[in-house]
């Protein structure tokens, strides 16, 4: 079956640092990957998407990368703010985006000042 | 935004009871989905559903059942609740399985 699998956090920055968080997948298929933020109290909302291979997701300064050779989609930002500070999930899709969403268990993420 | 609403947002009962918990949305969309999220286990599905009547069962569908009689609802009960139960419940709902929007949670403790 579908799975992803996320770095464990939680991961702890100072602002304007360089963030990654590791993202890779097991599907068969082709599956669509996304990136989903939640905020301190609230639901989760999609940060960015790729639905094919190479394909680059962004928003926010946040990107990600669908690498196929590798089955990963991991998340960076260049300088990160003290407003990024949320819990990311890592999530697939299989079948060309056709199935239901499968979530990594989630990466913590505070920014300092 | 879907127009999602969950109800209650915050739920104490007590072990043995059954309890409901509404989604609703303002959208019409197609599917409407529950979740619980558990510290060290993310996001999981309980049951989903793909229109009017027609649902299906995630991967921790015991001990809860759903009911959608109309598109902007969608009811999760637990029947009997326990202390496993204690969760924080997300409503999800979209017009496409890889589209979806998420509703503002309902923290539900059981003692």
């Amino acid at each position: 079956g579908n799975s992803v699998t996320q770095m464990e956090g939680p991961v702890t920055l100072s602002e304007e640092a360089f963030l990654t968080i590791n993202c890779t997948y097991t599907a068969t298929g082709y599956p669509s990957l996304f990136w989903y933020v939640q905020y301190p109290g609230e639901g989760l909302q999609l940060l960015l998407k790729a639905t094919k291979a190479d394909d680059k997701g962004s928003n926010k300064g946040f990107e990600a990368t669908y690498r196929k050779e590798t089955t990963s989609f991991h998340l960076e930002k260049g300088s990160v703010q003290v407003s990024d500070s949320a819990v990311y999930f890592c999530a697939l899709s299989g079948n060309f985006g056709n199935e239901k969403l499968t979530f990594g268990t989630g990466t913590r993420l505070t920014i300092i000042p | 935004d879907a127009g999602i609403t969950q109800s209650p947002r915050h739920k104490v009962t007590e072990t043995g009871t059954p309890v409901t918990l509404r989604c609703h949305q303002t959208e019409n969309h197609r599917y409407m989905y529950w979740y619980r999220q558990d510290p060290g286990h993310g996001l999981r599905l309980i049951h989903y559903s793909y229109g009017v009547k027609d649902t299906d069962k995630g991967e921790v569908s015991d001990g809860y059942s759903v009911s959608r009689s109309k598109t902007e609802d969608f009811l999760l009960t637990l029947e009997s609740a326990t202390s496993s139960q204690t969760s924080v419940y997300f409503c999800a709902v979209g017009p496409s399985q890889e589209t979806q929007y998420f509703g503002p949670g309902t923290r539900l403790l059981v003692l």
